[in-house]
């Protein structure tokens, strides 16, 4: 199994352009996550999906989208690209609601925004 | 709201044990977990404790207790690949159902 991959692995976007963040897993897990995480701090859940077809809101959803037309798929959306938005990001994903608490990562996304 | 404190730094001696503390504010908590993340690299998970008590594995224990909102990681026999940040995550169910994590423990480890 690859796990969870994510693409790119980095990427510089100027001010106003739009990118995906893609992220997929093949260990067919229900739950799957996108998290942030700026330098020196802890990870901040931006979307999370509970199955194909559900996403909802975690604590900075603000200036992004996903969506969950797959169990393998949750691509990120970033349409107007800020500075604010540079950052980390770390896709995750989860057996089912009982071992939630066991989350396996990706290697994650560079993304810099000038 | 939701919160949690931990160390931001702590510091040991090869071959020692440390203890990283973690203590939380939720509603709804379900479960406190603990993560490792190497510079550069992705987290990984470590341990889970949904009941008070002591969970070993290995080098790594865990511990949680949830009347005082409290949980530790306990590192014995520290090598020098354990420098790395750990995070405290703890589960919450209300009306979500997701994960919160802490800001991160650096842990320094000296020859």
């Amino acid at each position: 199994n690859a796990g969870v991959t994510q693409t790119p692995k980095f990427r510089i976007l100027k001010i106003g352009q739009s990118m995906t963040l893609q992220c997929t897993q093949d260990m067919n897990h229900n739950y799957m996550y996108w998290y942030r995480q700026d330098p020196g701090m802890g990870l901040k859940l931006i979307y999370y999906s509970v199955g194909a077809g559900i996403t909802d809101k975690g604590e900075v959803p603000n200036g992004y989208n996903v969506s969950r037309s797959t169990t393998e798929d949750f691509p990120l959306r970033l349409e107007l690209a800020a500075p604010s938005q540079t950052s980390v990001y770390f896709c995750a994903s989860s057996y089912s609601k009982g071992r939630q608490e066991t989350q396996y990562f990706g290697p994650g996304t560079r993304l810099l925004v000038l | 709201g939701q919160s949690l404190e931990q160390p931001s730094e702590v510091t040991a001696v090869e071959g020692a044990i440390v203890q990283i503390n973690c203590t939380y504010q939720t509603s709804g908590f379900y479960g406190l977990s603990w993560y490792q993340q190497h510079d550069g690299g992705a987290p990984t998970f470590l341990s889970y404790n949904a009941l008070d008590g002591l969970e070993e594995t290995g080098r790594f224990s865990s511990f949680l207790s949830r009347s005082d909102s409290y949980g530790y990681l306990l590192l014995q026999e520290l090598q020098m690949k354990d420098s790395a940040s750990y995070f405290c995550a703890v589960r919450v169910m209300n009306r979500d159902d997701k994960i919160i994590f802490g800001k991160g423990t650096r842990l320094h480890i000296l020859p």
